[in-house]
């Protein structure tokens, strides 16, 4: 079963302008990180953020945490056509279970 | 470095045979996870071993089993297989555990017929 659900479920965006993607979860978490997938590098781990952090930056990613929502955030900004993959949230619960949300299909267009 | 490397890249079996996977971790990584792919069910945790012992394990069949060996070599068993098992199955090893980064190896395409 997926712990999270990620919205929207499909984005279109022109190279060059930003791109949020939400992700949501059900129980409380220890941490959330989020991965890209795309064909020609598969899964790939880009950001870590704990349950105590509200926001984590890294190159041209921005991740906000907010536990009492239990919902994240991740925001590329100066979007390239290289980003264009899945994005995915994962979450690793109280109970040792590690679940992935449900992915945003993420399109850049040159 | 080398990355996460998984044999074979496809597979095609038939109903009711079992299958064996193969994942060589990254070098010093003691924790390999598997997870399974498919369009209608996502990414699902299968299971966690870390030092040849299975820490944390999904919701899954007793069917899907693994082991892992003293070089942190692991292995993913599937027997008794149905159609519902046709899926990309992934395993990424990481320093700690799957609540560190992962790095994921390119996967298993399992069909079965």
């Amino acid at each position: 079963s997926q712990q999270g659900e990620e919205d929207p479920q499909a984005l279109s965006i022109q190279e060059g302008e930003n791109a949020t993607m939400n992700c949501s979860y059900k129980t409380s978490i220890n941490n959330l990180q989020w991965y890209r997938q795309n064909s020609g590098r598969g899964l790939v781990h880009l950001i870590l953020i704990r349950s105590n952090e509200r926001e984590k930056h890294s190159g041209r990613l921005r991740v906000t945490l907010d536990t009492s929502k239990k919902s994240s955030s991740l925001l590329i900004t100066a979007s390239r056509a290289a980003d264009t993959a899945s994005y995915f949230c994962a979450t690793d619960a109280p109970g040792n279970q590690f679940y992935f949300g449900t992915g945003t299909s993420l399109t850049v267009i040159p | 470095k080398a990355g996460v490397t998984q044999t074979p890249r496809y597979l095609i079996k038939t109903r009711g045979q079992q299958v064996t996977l193969s994942c060589s971790p990254i070098s010093g990584h003691r924790s390999v996870s598997w997870y399974q792919q498919t369009p209608g069910q996502g990414l699902q945790f299968l299971f966690e071993y870390f030092s040849e012992t299975q820490r944390n394990k999904g919701n899954f069949p007793g069917r899907f089993s693994g082991r892992q060996f003293s070089n942190s070599r692991s292995e993913m068993n599937v027997s008794t297989l149905e159609l519902g098992d046709s899926a990309l199955y992934l395993c990424a090893s990481s320093l700690e555990g799957f609540w560190d980064e992962q790095y994921f190896g390119p996967g298993t395409r399992l069909t079965v017929t």
